[in-house]
This record gives structure tokens, C-alpha cells and sequence, in this order.
């Protein structure tokens, strides 16, 4: 059983450019959704992806944007990027099955840096 | 405003003694609450969970309790090994979808042998 991976594991960015964060999720998972924890917080939920369309949305503007593919791995899309986006992007994949979602699993995070 | 408030930052206790982690929440909506782990460079682990219909699960050393009318649950780690240490998430859903979940700010465990 492979666990959920994600890359890269560090980022450095300047303010106003993008990025693209990528996640494959664990065997057998449908869902995936996207973490972000800032220093000394807990993770804050951005958004959850299932069947390739967003399924819920937090309290992040537009410039976070995502996609999920056929084989259930997602991306994490951060337009102009501002100081406050650095902070650890977690993916976490789960199982769900009609309409209950499952536990989730947790990928190690890519840390971002914006200067 | 913080829907789900761990007040204790850190925690320190001996190895073989009893830690207890508490967590408190606002919004009554919730009816799924879970416990992660997180180590340094990892991600969160699963660590238990407890549907609102119950107030009480237990998995070997771990045990949550949770105090509907309080909107209270707490984590008993026993008897707390040094490998415990580690940052401890509580986490809040409605129990159809437990991937959005809502984080407190953990607290840092630490078990001195």
C-alpha cells in the first residue's frame, strides 16, 4: 500500500509569482484535500477535491485554485503570491463511499517560502 | 473566531505517567472528532477518533472522551512513553466527510524519561 507523497518538499518563491504543488494520493483513495499550516497553527482547510470537481471550499480567495485527475492525484495552483502564503501545504487523501468520507492520511507537506 | 481551541500550548509529563490533551469546540454542527500526531518534517497521523453518539473510544494506550454538553473532549495517553512527544492535533468534521476537517492549534507533548 503506497501512502500519500508530495513534491516538492521545499519551495522558495518571490512575491507575485505562481506555483504548483502536487500530491498523489494514497491506493484506493477518491478524495483529496489540501492543508495549509502557517507557524505554530494547526492546518487550515482550503479546499477538497472528489471525482476531479471541488467538493467544499475554505475561507481562501480565488488565487488558490486546484485540479484532480482521473487516477486521484490533485495539484494546488497559488497565483500571485503574497508573504502570508508561506506556510506548509499539507495533502491528505481518504476513501469515500457514497456519502460518507472516511478518514484522511496525510502527505509530509511541501514547504513554501515566499520572499 | 476559533471554532475548535487547544489552550494549552505544551505539556510535559514522565514517562509512565497519564497525559491528558483537552480540546474545546464552538460550533455544535460538528459530530466527528479526531486526534492526529504530527512529528518534526511528517504530516499529521491518525491517531483516534469518536463519533458524537459516543462518549467514549479507547485503542490500547489511547482513550478520547467527549462531553457533548461541554463541547469538550480530551486525549488520556497511558502509561506515556518518551516516542509519544510529538505534536497533537485536535480536529473536528461532520462525520460524512472527515476530509474537511477543522484544526486546533496542537499542543507539544513531551514525555521525559
Amino acid at each position: 500500500e503506497t501512502g500519500v507523497t508530495q513534491s516538492p518538499t521545499h519551495l522558495i518563491k518571490t512575491r507575485g509569482q505562481q506555483v504548483t504543488l502536487r500530491c498523489s494520493s494514497q491506493s484506493g483513495h477518491n478524495t483529496v484535500s489540501w492543508y495549509q499550516q502557517a507557524l505554530g497553527q494547526g492546518p487550515q482547510f482550503i479546499f477538497q477535491y472528489y471525482r476531479e470537481e471541488e467538493n467544499g471550499r475554505g475561507n481562501f480567495p480565488p488565487r488558490f485554485s486546484g485540479l484532480q485527475f482521473p487516477n486521484y492525484s490533485s495539484e494546488l495552483n497559488v497565483n500571485a503570491l503574497e508573504l502570508d502564503d508561506s506556510a506548509l501545504y499539507l495533502c491528505a487523501s481518504s476513501l469515500r463511499i457514497t456519502e460518507v468520507t472516511d478518514t484522511q492520511y496525510f502527505g509530509p507537506g511541501t514547504r513554501l517560502t515566499v520572499l | 473566531d476559533q471554532q475548535v481551541k487547544q489552550n494549552s500550548p505544551s505539556l510535559s509529563v514522565q514517562e509512565g505517567r497519564i497525559s491528558i490533551l483537552n480540546c474545546d469546540y464552538t460550533n455544535s454542527m460538528f459530530d466527528y472528532f479526531l486526534w492526529y500526531k504530527k512529528y518534526p518534517a511528517e504530516g499529521p497521523t491518525f491517531l483516534i477518533s469518536i463519533s458524537s453518539i459516543k462518549d467514549k473510544n479507547e485503542d490500547g494506550r489511547f482513550t478520547v472522551f467527549l462531553n457533548k454538553s461541554a463541547k469538550h473532549l480530551s486525549l488520556h495517553i497511558v502509561p506515556s512513553q518518551p516516542g509519544d512527544s510529538a505534536v497533537y492535533f485536535c480536529a473536528a468534521s461532520a462525520r460524512t466527510n472527515a476530509g474537511k476537517s477543522t484544526f486546533g492549534d496542537g499542543t507539544t507533548l513531551t514525555v521525559k524519561p
